[in-house]
């Protein structure tokens, strides 16, 4: 069973610009969630989707957002981007919608803003 | 609000040694508790899951406990190899809140 797939992997974006990120989940699963990685912060969580529906959201701005399609894929969007956006950002999957199911991870995507 | 410490945040043994990583967390109200890997620049590889009904989980050389009570888990790593070298991250899935909260990370080197 392929495993959870993002892209593109990486990203060179100017301030201000606004970016799209994809991720497909391993088939079956039905919840994605997304978590943005940095050296300082470490990773923390964005946003949950489950049947394309927003289910839970961190402590992010608005523009941070994101939507899932009804083959479980989700995309998130960053718009007006900062230099503190530039991070590693992380989809991970799972069978449902809920934490107590075991996550599995994408390989990311890196996010360069310049 | 839930925090994660992971203690040491950097670790380099010799090849064969075992060693343990600590993971602590501040509130006892959780549904799991999560150790991943990651390599340089890639993504998370989930390597144990522990429910916060069972005690360990094991399989091959990791053996992972979780004292709920002492907001306390370890990760023992068996008979260490050059292979093991990454980042060991925990994370715990606390209830009522949103998403895994994770741990900062063990840096392990496993010098051959």
């Amino acid at each position: 069973k392929a495993g959870v797939t993002q892209t593109p992997r990486y990203l060179i974006k100017t301030r201000g610009q606004q970016v799209t990120l994809s991720c497909s989940p391993i088939s079956g699963h039905r919840s994605v969630s997304w978590y943005q990685q940095t050296p300082g912060q470490g990773l923390q969580f964005l946003f949950e989707y489950f049947s394309e529906t927003q289910r839970n959201k961190g402590n992010f701005p608005g523009r941070f957002s994101g939507r899932q399609f009804s083959n479980s894929r989700s995309e998130m969007n960053v718009s007006t981007l900062e230099l503190g956006d530039s991070a590693l950002y992380l989809c991970a999957s799972s069978l449902e919608g809920h934490v107590t199911y075991e996550q599995y991870f994408g390989p990311g995507t890196r996010l360069t803003v310049t | 609000k839930q925090e994660v410490t992971q203690i040491p945040a950097a670790l380099s043994v010799p090849e064969g040694e075992n060693l343990v990583l600590n993971c602590s967390f501040t509130d006892s109200a959780i549904y799991n508790l999560q150790w991943f890997r990651q390599d340089p620049g890639k993504g998370l590889t989930s390597l144990l899951l522990i429910q916060s009904s069972q005690r360990e989980q094991t399989s091959g050389r990791l053996n992972a406990s979780l004292d709920k009570s002492s907001g306390r888990s370890t990760l023992y790593i068996a008979a260490s190899q050059p292979g093991d070298s990454a980042t060991y991250l925990c994370a715990v899935a606390p209830r009522g809140a949103d998403g895994l909260t994770f741990g900062k990370g063990t840096h392990l080197i496993i010098q051959p």
